[in-house]
């Protein structure tokens, strides 16, 4: 069974600093690899996704990668803003014919002004 | 275009009842997930629509809980005689393609509270 542990559970941090995000799955058989927001009371938005082919990803101030060897995955945001005060989840799909994907239950994440 | 919708975006139920909730996938999308986040919890995958291919059922908990997709577009999740254990939000992710090559869009969810 896939397990995905993600750390730290929560973080405060002041607005500015730069933060890593970690992800780790218990089968490192992952496929793709999917970070998400979810914002209190809302639905999941999608942020990044590493495709099989991949190692990274990026997109604005937020860089996504994936060590396929040892099944663990960084999301790191640069330059922090309160806006981005969010949970973190990250998703691991285990391969091309199989949809679901397993998810960690996230990271908390609050940027103080 | 219009993201994933999903009705109600509340239901409140009494425990013994039977509850149906809709999801209205992005057009042309031809794979469908429902999962589950009780409170505190992680997502739990329920159930999967791939084209005309046999859903895979593996993450439904009980036989109470059901669903069907009409074709490639909507979806319906049943719970039959709530409980208590089924209070959680219920959100529907759709994708393009098959598999777990490409990215899962989601919907806002139903919050399900069963008294």
């Amino acid at each position: 069974k896939q397990e995905v542990t993600q750390i730290p559970a929560a973080l405060s941090v002041p607005e500015g600093e730069n933060l890593v995000l970690n992800c780790s799955f218990t089968d490192s058989a992952i496929y793709n690899l999917q970070w998400f927001r979810q914002d209190p009371g809302k639905g999941l938005t999608s942020l990044l996704l590493i495709q099989s082919s991949q190692r990274e990803q990026t997109s604005g101030r937020l860089n996504a990668s994936l060590d396929k060897s040892s099944g663990r995955s960084t999301l790191y945001i640069a330059a922090s803003q309160p806006g981005d005060s969010a949970t973190y989840l990250c998703a691991g799909g285990r391969g091309s014919t199989l949809g679901r994907l397993y998810f960690g239950r996230g990271t908390q994440l609050t940027v103080w002004p | 275009g219009a993201g994933v919708s999903q009705s109600p975006s509340n239901k409140v139920t009494e425990k013994g009842k039977d509850v149906e909730l809709r999801c209205d996938p992005i057009s042309g999308h031809t794979a469908l997930y429902w999962y589950r986040q009780r409170l505190g919890q992680g997502l739990e995958f329920l159930i999967y629509f791939q084209g005309n291919s046999a859903p895979d059922k593996s993450g439904l908990p009980s036989d109470r809980f059901s669903a069907e997709r009409t074709g490639e577009s909507v979806s319906t999740l049943t719970i039959q005689r709530t409980q208590q254990e089924d209070s959680a939000v219920y959100l529907c992710a759709s994708s393009f393609g098959s598999g777990g090559a490409n990215e899962q869009f989601f919907g806002p969810g139903t919050r399900l509270t069963v008294l």
